[in-house]
């Protein structure tokens, strides 16, 4: 249970242009989802929280009005990379809160999305 | 992750033990987790331990938290080849929503 499901899976652009990444829980309603940023060998670094309808919350130094996050239901948030250009490149991740009734306890990843703008 | 410190690399050898260090800072840390990411997939749940715990034990997995010293660790007993991965510690903040996740540790096992 408590499965998210992230696509594409990887994308690769021009620059200037936009990509849409989607996050959906499959069987679980998600109030909170969580977008992550990991550069190669590194950690991951969260841009920002999304509840459902109501706007995100960007961490500092992240541009929301270059990483644009939608939460307009309970099952779906996106994450659009507006005007890509190659330092955009990286691999995103979105995690959503598991409802305390579940059987696990805490947060879902899923299973990332590489994004390369050439 | 620079509040959430762990050692980079660990090279054990296969059926031996593997210990993964990680320290913390914020005193507020209600849940700890320790996470496993495979090349390019996203992250594997492995276990937590409420922060009220010393030691929690699951299967191969032994977690051990000092939290008067901030110190979290995971023991993998008679670690496998499929264990190669990066493992990630992260702090849930109180009264936050938020994981902060510490700077990864990559284990390699060899034969």
């Amino acid at each position: 249970g408590a499965v998210v499901s992230q696509h594409p899976s990887w994308v690769i652009c021009k620059s200037g242009t936009s990509v849409k990444i989607e996050c959906r829980s499959l069987d679980f309603q998600a109030t909170t989802m969580f977008w992550y940023r990991q550069f190669p060998k590194q950690s991951l670094m969260l841009m920002a929280t999304s509840n459902e309808g109501s706007k995100a919350t960007y961490e500092q130094g992240v541009e929301k009005d270059k990483f644009l996050i939608n939460h307009a239901s309970l099952t779906l948030s996106t994450l659009t990379v507006t005007s890509a250009h190659p330092e955009d490149s990286s691999f995103y991740i979105c995690s959503a809160s598991i409802p305390a009734t579940g059987v696990d306890y805490g947060y879902t990843f899923g299973s990332g999305t590489r994004l390369t703008v050439v | 992750g620079e509040d959430v410190e762990q050692s980079l690399f660990l090279s054990v050898r296969e059926g031996d033990s593997s210990v993964i260090n990680c320290t913390y800072t914020d005193s507020s840390s209600t849940y700890l987790y320790w996470y496993k990411q495979e090349p390019g997939a996203g992250l594997q749940l492995l276990t937590y331990i409420f922060s009220n715990m010393d030691m929690k034990q699951d299967q191969r997995l032994t977690v051990l938290l000092n939290k008067k010293d901030k110190h979290l660790s995971l023991r993998i007993a008679d670690t496998q080849t499929g264990d190669s991965a990066i493992y990630f510690c992260a702090d849930h903040r109180e009264n936050t929503d938020k994981l902060i996740f510490g700077t990864g540790t990559r284990l390699q096992v060899f034969p």
